[in-house]
């Protein structure tokens, strides 16, 4: 398995500002998945992008893939005090059975 | 559904104890899987069970840890003996997808 790294390691916004963050990851994949953990919780799933998709939206989020550079990153629009988390990018692998590989995780700070 | 349920919480414990993390998966998932988190190493995963097998435990540190999953809504992590460094909190995830749903944690302190 593989492990998808994120990029910034923390990040601190305003409320109101969109926050990104990117996930690098080593060998192809089938898709990619984008969590979310609040202090002291347990992970959240937030969104998956399979390998023929480049973009994907789902409210305020936005993940884009890209295969060739392999890397994938999150845009979180108009960001609020309640985004304050930390984000993981998970990659799984091409070899058939799902075993999932986390990062080390964005911490996102928004302040009000 | 309740979603994952892992017990206890919190477990604080002496160095040289055993220690057993339960877990009841979703009903339904078919897939479980142990992770361990802490600030210096992340989010490692441990092992992996589908349909009751382990897949891969190739994540689990060493012998004193082992996990069972004797049937579809139950799992447990063992730790004997447990140590200090072995302090962190640990995921149980379950799935049917590719979509992973994870429990609320344990938080283990070895003293």
């Amino acid at each position: 398995s593989q492990q998808g790294e994120e990029d910034p390691q923390a990040l601190s916004i305003q409320e109101g500002e969109n926050a990104t963050m990117n996930c690098s990851y080593k060998t192809s994949i089938n898709n990619l998945q984008w969590y979310r953990q609040n202090s002291g919780r347990g992970l959240v799933h937030l969104i998956l992008i399979r390998s023929n998709e480049r973009e994907k939206h789902s409210g305020r989020l936005r993940v884009t893939l890209d295969t060739s550079k392999k890397s994938s990153s999150l845009l979180i629009t108009a960001s609020r005090a309640a985004d304050t988390a930390s984000y993981f990018c998970a990659t799984d692998d091409t070899r058939g059975s799902y075993i999932p590989t986390f990062g080390r995780g964005t911490s996102l700070i928004v302040h009000p | 559904d309740a979603g994952v349920i892992q017990s206890p919480r919190h477990e604080v414990t002496e160095m040289g104890q055993e220690v057993t993390l339960r877990c009841k998966p979703i009903s339904g998932h078919n897939s479980l899987f142990w992770y361990r988190q802490t600030m210096m190493r992340g989010l490692e995963l441990l092992i992996y069970f589908n349909n009751n097998v382990p897949i891969d435990d190739s994540g689990m540190p060493e012998d004193r840890f082992s996990a069972k999953m004797p049937n579809a809504s139950f799992s447990t992590l063992k730790i004997q003996p447990s140590e200090p460094r072995d302090s962190a909190v640990y995921f149980c995830a379950s799935s049917w997808s590719d979509e992973q749903f994870f429990g609320p944690g344990t938080r283990l302190t070895v003293l």
